[in-house]
């Protein structure tokens, strides 16, 4: 069946360091996007792809950037993790602008 | 900016009791509208969806909502819940055409059996 999948589901890293969550669908959706969710917040968006070498700041973009090679993939980078940037972080994906997204199961980020 | 508010931040039902969880948006225009759930250590799942005709939708485990453009509202409904509908109720909006979702902060709901 096809899918979205996120990995690591848990990471623990230090202030300071590079990290990078991945996430790749199966369903050869042209959007993806991160969101990171938080008490109080809800669900805000990182970053967002519309294709192949498309990217786009959402409302909380700072101190992440994300790349698009390939249809299936939108890896997340973290250049230089901050505690604030500790949170729960979910990838989703749709085929088109007008039409339903569909969530990984998340990963979980701790920077300590 | 657009905003998606959700009142209710926690409620807690018995078994059989009847549920409404509140969703206002500020946006003026055309908009699409979306409640998802989270189940404890899972994803997020739509639970329905509105996108234009008739503004009473029902979505799936015997979810419904109606959309009143009057008031900004989406409210969600469920005349019996379950103890497994314990989980987190979250509202979306987007412009019409758009392609970025606005979450409101999330609803947690406990049904004790």
């Amino acid at each position: 069946d096809a899918e979205i999948t996120q990995s690591p589901r848990h990471k623990i890293t230090e202030t300071g360091r590079q990290v990078t969550l991945a996430c790749h669908q199966t369903w050869n959706h042209n959007n993806m996007f991160w969101y990171r969710q938080d008490l109080g917040h809800g669900l805000r968006l990182i970053h967002y792809s519309y294709g192949v070498q498309d990217t786009n700041k959402g409302e909380v973009s700072d101190g992440y950037s994300v790349s698009r090679s390939n249809t299936e993939d939108l890896p997340l980078t973290l250049e230089s993790a901050a505690s604030s940037q500790t949170s729960v972080y979910f990838c989703a994906s749709s085929l088109n602008r007008d039409d339903i997204q569909y969530f990984g199961a998340g990963t979980r980020l701790s920077v300590l | 900016a657009q905003s998606v508010s959700q009142h209710n931040h926690h409620v807690i039902l018995s078994e059989a009791a009847s549920l409404e969880l509140g969703c206002n948006y500020s946006y003026g225009g055309t908009v699409n509208l979306f409640w998802y759930v989270q189940y404890p250590g899972q994803h997020l799942q739509l639970l329905l969806k509105y996108f234009s005709g008739d503004p009473l939708v029902k979505g799936i485990k015997g979810f419904e909502a109606e959309f009143i453009k009057s008031k900004f509202s989406f409210n969600l409904r469920k005349p019996s819940v379950q103890w497994s509908d314990t989980a987190e109720y979250f509202c979306a909006a987007r412009e019409t055409g758009a392609n970025n979702l606005f979450f409101g902060t999330g609803t947690r709901l406990t049904v004790i059996p």
